[in-house]
């Protein structure tokens, strides 16, 4: 398997602007997780999901942060309007019942 | 609740030095405890994981951790560090049956040749 996918790698946006983090895990693994890395903040969980559907969402940092699943293969996540505290890393991650998580590339994300 | 604490953020070794790095955690229910490393601009790879069966845990590239109940400690140990170890790494804890993890703020190793 090629592991967890993220795209894309690195994006550089405008304030305001929407932006679109995309999720591919592992297949067969049926939890997927957005962790959010920041110098002041860490590593920190945005949203869990569980057989496509969201378990804990409580680390959305407001309103402007959206995450869908549409199906087990696949996962967005979305910022709108996005603004210069967003920049971070973000990471998507995904496991199975019997496995510990496996986490992608990340995304670096800049917004000017 | 559950919550890491990791002393140092930052830890400096000769090599073929001692590696430790420190974790404590909180957890109201039986834990389980990862340590993650991270390499520059990439992603987080595991490298060893508690779940309540041994004690003293093996992981990849020459890296162990021993549980101690007593302590609420996780330390991360390697007997002799090689320049490749240089990276940042990360404890994290779970709730069994929540797979969802908590982080440490993470420990910057340097490795001096």
């Amino acid at each position: 398997d090629a592991g967890v996918i993220q795209s894309p790698r690195h994006e550089v946006t405008e304030m305001g602007q929407e932006v679109t983090l995309r999720c591919k895990p592992i297949s067969g693994h049926n939890s997927l997780f957005w962790y959010r890395q920041t110098m002041m903040r860490g590593l920190e969980l945005l949203i869990y999901f569980n057989n496509n559907v969201p378990i804990d969402d409580s680390g959305m940092p407001e309103d402007r942060f959206s995450a869908k699943m549409p199906n087990a293969s696949f996962s967005t996540l979305k910022i709108q309007p996005s603004e210069p505290r967003d920049s971070a890393v973000y990471f998507c991650a995904s496991s199975s019942e019997s496995t510990e998580a496996f986490f992608g590339q990340g995304t670096r994300l800049t917004v000017v | 609740a559950q919550s890491v604490t990791q002393l140092g953020s930052h830890v400096s070794v000769s090599e073929g030095a001692l590696v430790l790095l420190r974790c404590n955690y909180s957890s109201s229910v039986p834990p389980y405890l990862f340590w993650y490393v991270q390499y520059p601009n990439q992603g987080l790879q595991l490298l060893l994981k508690y779940t309540s069966a041994a004690t003293l845990v093996k992981g990849i590239n020459g890296f162990e951790a021993e549980f101690k109940k007593s302590e609420t400690s996780f330390h991360l140990t390697k007997p002799s560090a090689h320049m490749s170890d240089a990276a940042e790494y990360f404890c994290a804890v779970s709730e069994t049956g929540r797979r969802a993890l908590t982080f440490g703020s993470g420990t910057r190793l340097q490795v001096q040749p």
